[in-house]
């Protein structure tokens, strides 16, 4: 599975946009690009996944140049309720298991 | 629809004891998961269950760790005898194909945190 490398932590203020950018020079071409949002006291949460280019849900953006060396969730208008960790994967399916890093720790503040 | 729910939320136990957790997946899905994330550590992947059978098991630790999914529903994890360093939160996942690359990805429960004195 490819290395990613994202932010240890990040502070926003509310009504903000957030950016968190994840490296993965190492991507392969199968790949695809996951993110999971994670509460305080609860499990891990799918918010979006793509390919390349662009792709937008209700709950974020994930945007992918063309190199895919590097993907950036942007989170519209944060509140403080978006406080959480933010893991960015990277794999093909193959491999039946997730591998989760450290994570971006974000605090969204008032 | 209900999602993942694990029992309990929390445990406390001594060393030496024995605990069973429990994880009810969402109704359908054949695949199962369990993770634990151990203090100051990353979310560790442990084993994965297609059904009643065991696909993946390994990352788990020791086989003080059982964990079994009888009949293909729920799933029970039991550590026996428990030691200082199985503190942690244990999470259980589940999904209807076993691929980070589908939109039907992994659903994780609240997990159960497990502390050992």
């Amino acid at each position: 599975l490819a290395k990613t490398t994202q932010p240890i932590s990040m502070d926003s203020y509310e009504g903000q946009e957030v950016n968190i950018t994840c490296s993965h020079n190492n991507i392969a071409t199968n790949d695809y690009i996951t993110w999971y949002q994670q509460f305080p006291s609860q499990g891990p949460r799918f918010i979006i996944q793509g390919y390349k280019t662009k792709v937008t849900n209700e709950v974020a953006s994930l945007f992918i140049p063309a190199d895919r060396k590097s993907s950036t969730l942007s989170l519209p208008r944060v509140s403080l309720s978006d406080t959480a960790v933010y893991y960015c994967l990277v794999g093909d399916g193959r491999d039946d298991k997730i591998i989760f890093g450290k994570g971006t720790r974000l605090h969204i503040l008032p | 629809e209900a999602g993942v729910t694990q029992f309990p939320s929390h445990s406390v136990i001594e060393k030496g004891q024995t605990v069973t957790l429990r994880c009810d997946p969402i109704s359908g899905h054949d695949n199962l998961y369990w993770y634990r994330r151990v203090m100051g550590k990353e979310i560790k992947f442990l084993l994965h269950f297609v059904k009643e059978s065991k696909q993946d098991e390994s990352g788990m630790p020791n086989n003080r760790f059982l964990a079994e999914r009888t009949g293909g529903t729920y799933s029970t994890l039991k550590v026996q005898p428990a030691e200082l360093e199985d503190s942690g939160v244990y999470f259980c996942a589940s999904s209807q194909v076993p691929s980070i690359t589908s939109t039907d990805t992994q659903y994780f429960g609240p997990g159960t945190r497990l502390t050992v004195l």
